[in-house]
């Protein structure tokens, strides 16, 4: 079973550009998360989506960034113009509804971002 | 959701078990306990979570006390693997999907 898969793995680029993060998650999986994870603030939640739709964006932040999820199995998150602040991993994860107890999430191996 | 408190760091021989506390003295009857692990440069890592009862798994145990005040993630016989940051999180059932990690503990495995 192939777990959740995110590209590219790294990215090196100048500040003003835009950046776009792609991730699959697991099929099945009705949930997509956005992290962002820096040496500062740690792990973070950026926003996550419910079968496809966004339902709490509230870590994303500011206007500069925004994610998509056009179907099941396929999310980005996009940066534009990018920042030198903006250098971070980022994850994606997944999981299935769990009802009353909630499934785990499954992380990817996360986006190296470094922004120059 | 209830804020949990983790040692910074801590240190087990190979072999032994490694115990890890959590406090989350404010958690709610409706909150579960979770804990992840992240091993260097990969992306966190489900190991079990409980709600009152302990739980045990192929990765870990979970003993949580009679109160739900604290809990211990339990590794049988840690090896240099299991070398990692732990994340000890609470989180309501059934209702938002947020996890919200804090700063983990520091787990090192001695050879």
């Amino acid at each position: 079973d192939a777990g959740v898969i995110q590209s590219p793995r790294h990215e090196v680029t100048e500040m003003g550009q835009e950046v776009t993060l792609r991730c699959k998650p697991i099929s099945g999986h009705d949930y997509l998360f956005w992290y962002r994870q820096t040496m500062m603030r740690g792990l973070e939640l950026l926003i996550y989506f419910n079968n496809n739709v966004p339902i709490d964006d509230s870590g994303m932040p500011e206007d500069r960034f925004s994610a998509k999820m056009p179907n099941a199995s396929f999310s980005t998150l996009k940066i534009q113009p990018s920042e030198p602040r903006d250098s971070a991993v980022y994850f994606c994860a997944s999981s299935r509804g769990g009802g009353i107890s909630n499934q785990p999430q499954h992380f990817g191996d996360g986006t190296r971002l470094s922004i120059l | 959701d209830a804020k949990t408190t983790q040692p910074p760091s801590m240190d087990c021989a190979e072999g032994r078990a490694a115990n890890l506390p959590c406090n989350h003295s404010t958690i709610s009857g409706n909150e579960y306990v979770y804990w992840y692990r992240q091993i260097h440069s990969q992306g966190p890592q489900y190991i079990i979570h409980g709600l009152k009862n302990n739980e045990t798994n192929e990765m870990a145990s979970l003993i949580i006390t009679e109160d739900r005040k604290s809990s211990t993630l339990i590794l049988p016989h840690a090896t240099l693997r299991d070398t990692a940051v732990y994340y000890c999180i609470v989180r309501v059932g059934g209702g938002a999907q947020k996890l919200v990690f804090g700063q983990g503990t520091r787990l090192t495995i001695n050879p």
